[in-house]
């Protein structure tokens, strides 16, 4: 059973309006999130995170939003750009639980120009 | 400031042979991860190293594989025996656990892409 699901494989944007990608989790226990692009035969870039104390997180265009009573986060790129289109993944980990993350299946975002 | 760093970024072998993977973390960085990425899926567990002490295995990773970190610095990943299902990406992550909480930012390496044929 998937605990960390992103549910659009895909997302198309233009240049300049707002991506916006979500992920649910199902393990109550998740307490930490982070997002991660990822390029085409590079590893996993490291993009924002949020911890479960908190339920905005902001840097730069990318703002994180969690929603820990509806097991929800999302993440926001403003303005978008055709350097963002990448796949864009989701991560949860769980203290008590160890240190290890567990992925989502990724979102492909393609945006125009 | 380098970044996590893996060789070699590719290897085909012949099922039933033997590899091995080369992981440098960013230095001062105490924690090391191995991930697996295959087609189409999120990246999964496989091992985590604190310092040179192996803490963590994930069910993923059978009999054929292992794993060091000897002197808490760069590590291996060796796979015995493989097969054509161990063709995947092989990804190397390290942080530095900060402010005593257990969880932290995992940065990751370009990976090593596996193919057994």
């Amino acid at each position: 059973d998937q605990q960390v699901k992103q549910n659009s494989p895909s997302l198309s944007v233009q240049e300049g309006r707002i991506s916006i990608l979500n992920c649910d989790y199902t393990n109550s226990m998740f307490d930490y999130f982070l997002w991660y692009k990822k390029y085409p035969a590079e590893g996993p870039t490291f993009l924002i995170s949020i911890s479960s104390i908190k339920d905005k997180n902001e840097d730069g265009r990318f703002t994180v939003f969690l929603n820990k009573s509806a097991k929800h986060l999302s993440l926001h790129i403003v303005p978008s750009q055709p350097g963002d289109s990448a796949v864009y993944f989701c991560a949860a980990s769980a203290w008590q639980a160890g240190t290890a993350l567990i992925f989502g299946k990724g979102t492909t975002l393609s945006v125009s120009s | 400031d380098t970044g996590v760093s893996q060789n070699p970024r590719h290897k085909i072998t012949k099922r039933g042979q033997n590899v091995t993977f080369r992981c440098d973390p960013i230095s001062e960085h105490n924690r090391l991860y191995w991930y697996r990425q295959t087609l189409g899926q999120g990246p999964e567990f496989l091992t985590y190293f604190q310092n040179e002490a192996q803490l963590e295995k994930s069910r993923l990773l059978s009999d054929r594989f292992s794993a060091e970190r000897p002197k808490g610095s760069f590590s291996t990943l060796e796979i015995q025996r493989t097969e054509q299902g161990d063709s995947a990406m092989y990804l190397c992550a390290s942080s530095r656990l900060a402010g005593g909480h257990g969880t932290d930012t995992q940065y990751f390496g370009p990976g090593t892409r596996l193919t057994v044929l």
